[in-house]
């Protein structure tokens, strides 16, 4: 099965600082991958996908296949990114259909 | 449109009782997804749905079962409750499988005593 890791539960910057949430998956090829984030008392909703390298919330995602990496990243943390935040690789062959989130790691923002 | 909705937000069940979570979205989406979310564990599948009337298994699908007799509500049910259950339930749906973005419910906090 397709595998995602996050290794940091915890991250914790100052207002201003840069972030980076690691992510990290298990298979090779091109993948289609997304971050879902998960802010307070709200639904977890997608931030942003691979495909369409785009800049959501000042946040950028590259795909590093030699690394089979994608970390999510803000050169300028914000007080309002604190939030839980999802790396989601999808599903292959017999679990097309489906996505592997992965356990998430909570981003506090200090000010 | 409500998007995705979630019947209850809470329960709070006795060990060995049943019950069914319902999930509800007007988008016409085919695909949909219930997840537990435990602390330290993050999002896991229990079974989804690519369509009216399929069913899948997912990571932990042992102790529940589903329905999707209609294309708008996913069941999710607990014949016998126990405290290993004790989560936050979230349903999602999409129109199609991945690529395509997953709506997610507001979420149902169940706990078995």
């Amino acid at each position: 099965a397709q595998r995602v890791t996050q290794p940091e539960k915890l991250l914790s910057v100052f207002k201003g600082a840069p972030v980076e949430l690691k992510c990290n998956y298990s298979y090779s090829g091109s993948p289609e991958l997304f971050w879902y984030v998960q802010y307070s008392r709200q639904r977890l909703q997608l931030l942003l996908r691979h495909i369409s390298r785009e800049s959501i919330k000042g946040f950028t995602a590259d795909l590093n296949k030699g690394e089979t990496s994608f970390h999510l990243k803000k050169p300028f943390a914000q007080e309002e990114d604190s939030a839980m935040y999802y790396c989601a690789p999808p599903g292959r062959g017999s679990t097309l259909g489906r996505l592997y989130f992965g356990r998430g790691t909570q981003l506090t923002v200090w000010p | 449109n409500a998007g995705v909705t979630q019947t209850p937000k809470f329960r709070v069940l006795k060990t060995g009782q049943s019950m069914t979570l319902l999930c509800a979205q007007d988008m016409n989406h085919e695909y949909m997804y219930w997840y537990r979310q435990d602390p330290g564990m993050g999002l896991r599948l229990i079974h989804y749905s690519v369509g009216e009337g399929t069913t899948a298994k997912g990571e932990v699908p042992d102790g529940y079962n589903v329905s999707r007799l209609k294309k708008q509500n996913f069941l999710l049910g607990l014949e016998s409750a126990a405290p290993s259950q004790t989560s936050v339930y979230f349903c999602a749906s999409s129109y199609t499988g991945p690529p395509d973005t997953q709506y997610f419910g507001p979420g149902t906090r169940l706990t078995v005593l």
